[in-house]
């Protein structure tokens, strides 16, 4: 069964930039979609970004300018770096797999496996 | 970017009780619609995808049903693990968007 773990700082200053990265256990990174979500303290949940095993990547377009997401196959992970980060930066960070399904002459997406979220605080 | 709005933000009900939670999209996303339970220090947990499709190992009270701009999440006989937050989530376009939550509390 595939699992994910977030890992990284839980501190990160302002104006410095956010390092986080997920790895894949229980099953192979290839083939699939992998995404970052974060959640605000007492908040919603944001899409970040995913990116293909392959490489290509799509970005929310509010964060686009600060965020790059990459993948290291061999080492079945895959990272978040957020530049340039504030205090609105800080939340649970979530790194989840993008499904893909074939259905009924469509492709259906959905986020099955989550980690279980890492917090990281912005301060000084 | 399509907004998702979930109605009521919050909801209280008692064990037993039939319970739906409505979705919204500010357009047309055919039937890429996906939910998710969080509880509270917990990730989401995908229940439904592509509106009406349970999740494996998801429980049967749960089901989703809707297409085009309107959609429902129902759960058909409260259980005390049901009470969470729920969230909408569409698949149709990017940037993905999540409803803003829908708190279920006991009553």
């Amino acid at each position: 069964q595939v699992q994910l773990q977030e890992s990284g700082p839980g501190l990160v200053k302002p104006s410095e930039t956010l390092s986080l990265t997920c790895t894949v256990s229980g099953g192979s990174i290839s083939s699939y979609y992998w995404s970052w979500i974060r959640q605000p303290p007492g908040k919603g949940l944001e899409w970040i970004g995913y990116i293909y095993y392959s490489g290509s990547t799509n970005y929310n377009p509010s964060l686009k300018s600060r965020v790059t997401i990459s993948v290291d196959t061999s080492k079945n992970q895959f990272s978040l770096k957020l530049s340039s980060v504030t205090a609105a930066d800080t939340a649970v960070y979530y790194c989840a797999r993008r499904h893909k399904l074939y259905w009924a002459e469509s492709y259906y997406y959905y986020m099955d496996v989550w980690g279980k979220g890492t917090t990281v605080t912005v301060s000084s | 970017d399509i907004q998702m709005t979930q109605s009521p933000s919050s909801l209280s009900a008692s064990v037993g009780d039939r319970v739906t939670i409505t979705c919204r999209a500010s357009q047309s996303i055919s039937s890429y619609l996906n939910w998710y339970q969080q509880k509270p220090g917990k990730a989401p947990k995908l229940l439904i995808y592509a509106a009406s499709s349970l999740q494996s190992g998801v429980p049967s009270r749960f089901s989703g049903s809707g297409s085009g701009t309107d959609f429902t999440l129902t759960i058909s006989s409260l259980q005390p693990e049901d009470f969470a937050t729920y969230y909408c989530q569409q698949s149709y376009s990017s940037p993905i968007t999540f409803g803003q939550g829908t708190r279920l509390e006991i009553k």
